[in-house]
């Protein structure tokens, strides 16, 4: 059974400092890894998909890698903003079945 | 890109009383939707696998008496929660796979909160 953990459960800085988030994942047979971003109360906010193919995928600030073999994926997210503040998931599945972390709560303080 | 809404976004019921939530796909059609449920402070765990014109596949420990899921168009999955009780209240969210190529990247419906008195 595919386990995922996402290591600090929280994580708080001051605004400007660079975020870096970590992924684990036992089962290294996976199709693609999601992040996300949700809000307290509200749904999830697809941030990057990095296909099992691929070593990394950018937008904007963020920037996430996979290393598939080791099992790991990084998020970094740059010059972090108080908007920032928010939990991050990350998502591994085999093909359509989404397995997730406990996520990474971030707080950006100003 | 790919959206996907849910109905209600909260709802407040009585215990032993029924639920539907909606999920739908709004620019897309969806053959398989997922369910989920967080609890407060914790990660997202999937209910079920909802599949247009046949029967839901049920994670192992989910009651498929009591969670009921029907897929009966391409664009919309129900989830009735039957003699719901208050351990029942909880978040639910809906998502659907994007065929965008060979992706299949996950749109999630913005969830709805359940609450059982």
């Amino acid at each position: 059974k595919q386990e995922v953990t996402q290591i600090p459960a929280a994580l708080s800085v001051p605004e400007g400092e660079n975020l870096v988030l970590n992924c684990s994942f036992t089962d290294s047979a996976i199709y693609n890894l999601q992040w996300f971003r949700q809000d307290p109360g509200k749904g999830l906010t697809s941030l990057l998909l990095i296909q099992s193919s691929q070593r990394e995928q950018t937008s904007g600030r963020l920037n996430a890698s996979l290393d598939k073999s080791s099992g790991r994926s990084t998020l970094y997210i740059a010059a972090s903003q108080p908007g920032d503040s928010a939990t991050y998931l990350c998502a591994v599945t085999p093909r359509d079945k989404l397995s997730f972390g406990a996520g990474t709560t971030v707080t950006v303080r100003a | 890109g790919a959206v996907v809404s849910q109905h209600p976004s909260w709802v407040i019921c009585k215990s032993g009383t029924s639920v539907k939530i909606e999920c739908r796909s709004l620019d897309f059609q969806a053959t398989t939707m997922f369910w989920y449920r967080q609890f407060p402070k914790q990660s997202l765990m999937l209910m079920a696998t909802s599949n247009e014109g046949s029967k839901a596949t049920y994670e192992q420990g989910v009651e498929k008496d009591k969670f009921l899921i029907n897929h009966a168009s391409l664009t919309l999955s129900t989830l009735t929660v039957t003699s719901a009780h208050p351990e029942d209240s909880s978040f639910y969210i809906c998502s659907a796979p994007g065929n965008s190529g060979s992706s299949y990247e996950q749109y999630f419906g913005p969830g709805t909160r359940l609450t059982v008195t």
